[in-house]
């Protein structure tokens, strides 16, 4: 199947510092990609819809100041958590939608904010 | 709103048992349904799928039919194997919603010899 890949998987950051998460469909060409957060024993929480060459669109509750997403290419999403805080901490997951509609996920980055 | 509640977790078996993780939805109108599976360190994976009442989507040995009298996508197998260890979340998913897919909170497997 279609592969998708997150870099980094895991990051440790201070506080006050901003992080960036790729997301690469490495196979395919993805107009849409999608990113998620997900909280210990809880649901995938959809955070916002990239699209390639467009502005995201933030699911309501979503700061769009705190996590910039940019969708730069077919290929490539990037999400950065800006002034992270502890509360930050989460896991967190993009898609990407091929062009049959069938969605492929990343493996995940873990963020830990100190 | 539309949502899923799935059945928490975690879910020990001995291999060969019979598997069945429970997933009801709410939602307005008639989405689509899916399991994923995530193996340990790996994304998200699709499963199965069902797109319209009484279909019956396969993979794998895993088997789950679109209940819509009772809003149910139950997830079963007849006979696990270690390798089935991992974490299933349903989700529902409406076309004409922007492609939005809504997770459940997903549960954990873990079978042993």
């Amino acid at each position: 199947g279609a592969v998708v890949s997150q870099h980094p998987s895991r990051v440790i950051c201070k506080s006050g510092t901003s992080v960036k998460i790729e997301c690469r469909s490495l196979d395919f060409q993805a107009t849409t990609m999608f990113w998620y957060r997900q909280f210990p024993k809880q649901s995938l929480m959809l955070m916002a819809t990239s699209n390639e060459g467009s502005k995201a669109t933030y699911e309501q509750g979503v700061e769009k100041d705190k996590f910039l997403i940019n969708h730069a290419s077919l290929t490539l999403s990037t999400l950065t958590v800006t002034s992270a805080h502890p509360e930050d901490s989460s896991f967190y997951i993009c898609s990407a939608r091929q062009g049959t509609g069938e969605l492929f996920f990343g493996e995940g980055s873990r963020l830990t904010v100190l | 709103g539309n949502s899923v509640t799935q059945m928490e977790g975690p879910v020990t078996l001995s291999e060969e048992a019979f598997l069945t993780i429970n997933c009801t939805y709410t939602a307005t109108g008639y989405p689509s349904l899916f399991w994923y599976v995530q193996y340990p360190g790996e994304g998200l994976q699709l499963l199965l799928k069902a797109t319209k009442a009484d279909d019956k989507g396969s993979n794998k040995g895993f088997e789950a039919t679109y209940r819509k009298e009772t809003t149910s996508f139950h997830l079963e197998k007849g006979s696990v194997q270690v390798s089935d260890s991992a974490v299933y979340f349903c989700a529902l998913l409406f076309t004409g919603g922007g492609n939005k897919l809504t997770f459940g909170t997903g549960t954990q497997l873990k079978v042993e010899l």
